[in-house]
């Protein structure tokens, strides 16, 4: 059962505009999520993070959104820049708990074009 | 530059070999991580440790064992019990969050083929 779930597995937008990329949970008890960026064959880095205390965080040109009563949190990329081109995962956890433990989605290949 | 190192970048091996994937962290954490990665498949955890001498099952940790000696290593060896060991592994690690935050940060991987 994915507690965890990123339903587009790719996205494609024009180098300068929004992207918005989108994760939906089904465990209520999560209360910590982050982004991850990841290029092939490398180690996924630390994006952004939203505490269920917040309704959106934002570093530069990065904002998480979350929504708790829907189970929905999403980034948003302004503007984009082929660089941004990248696996993204979005990750849940329940802080708190006993192990610190992540669930991550499958992950949404990001494509900017220029 | 303190962070989370891993070797080799490459691996190949026969089946029915173990095989042994290091990872070394200098970020003074507590807790280490061992992830794999498939494609279409994100990253599941295999197992985790949150202080030396202990470690714990993660989703999939049959075929694979782990040791935490100390405090900086947490290698994880993929025995010949392992059905589809060839993946992408990655190590991470993570502070206990006591400034708010649980981020896990993660080494540069090793891809590991075994034919």
């Amino acid at each position: 059962d994915q507690q965890v779930k990123q339903n587009s597995p790719s996205l494609s937008v024009q180098e300068g505009r929004i992207s918005i990329l989108n994760c939906d949970y089904t465990n209520s008890m999560f209360d910590y999520f982050l982004w991850y960026k990841k290029y092939p064959a490398e180690g996924p880095t630390f994006l952004i993070s939203i505490s269920s205390i917040k309704d959106k965080n934002e570093d530069g040109r990065f904002t998480v959104f979350l929504n708790k009563s829907a189970k929905h949190l999403s980034l948003h990329i302004v503007p984009s820049q082929p660089g941004d081109s990248a696996v993204y995962f979005c990750a849940a956890s329940v802080r708190g708990g006993s192990n610190y433990k992540l669930t991550f989605g499958k992950g949404t290949l990001l494509t900017v074009n220029p | 530059d303190g962070g989370i190192t891993q070797s080799p970048k490459y691996l190949f091996r026969k089946e029915g070999q173990n095989v042994t994937l290091s990872c070394e962290q200098n970020l003074n954490h507590d807790a280490m991580y061992w992830y794999r990665q498939d494609p279409g498949q994100g990253l599941r955890l295999i197992y985790y440790s949150q202080i030396v001498n202990d470690f714990q099952k993660g989703d999939i940790a049959e075929g694979y064992s782990v040791s935490r000696e100390k405090k900086e290593s947490f290698p994880l060896t993929v025995t010949s019990a392992q059905k589809n060991p060839t993946a992408f592994y990655l190590c991470a690690s993570s502070s206990f969050g006591t400034s708010g935050s649980y981020e896990q940060y993660f080494g540069p991987g090793t891809r590991l083929t075994v034919t």
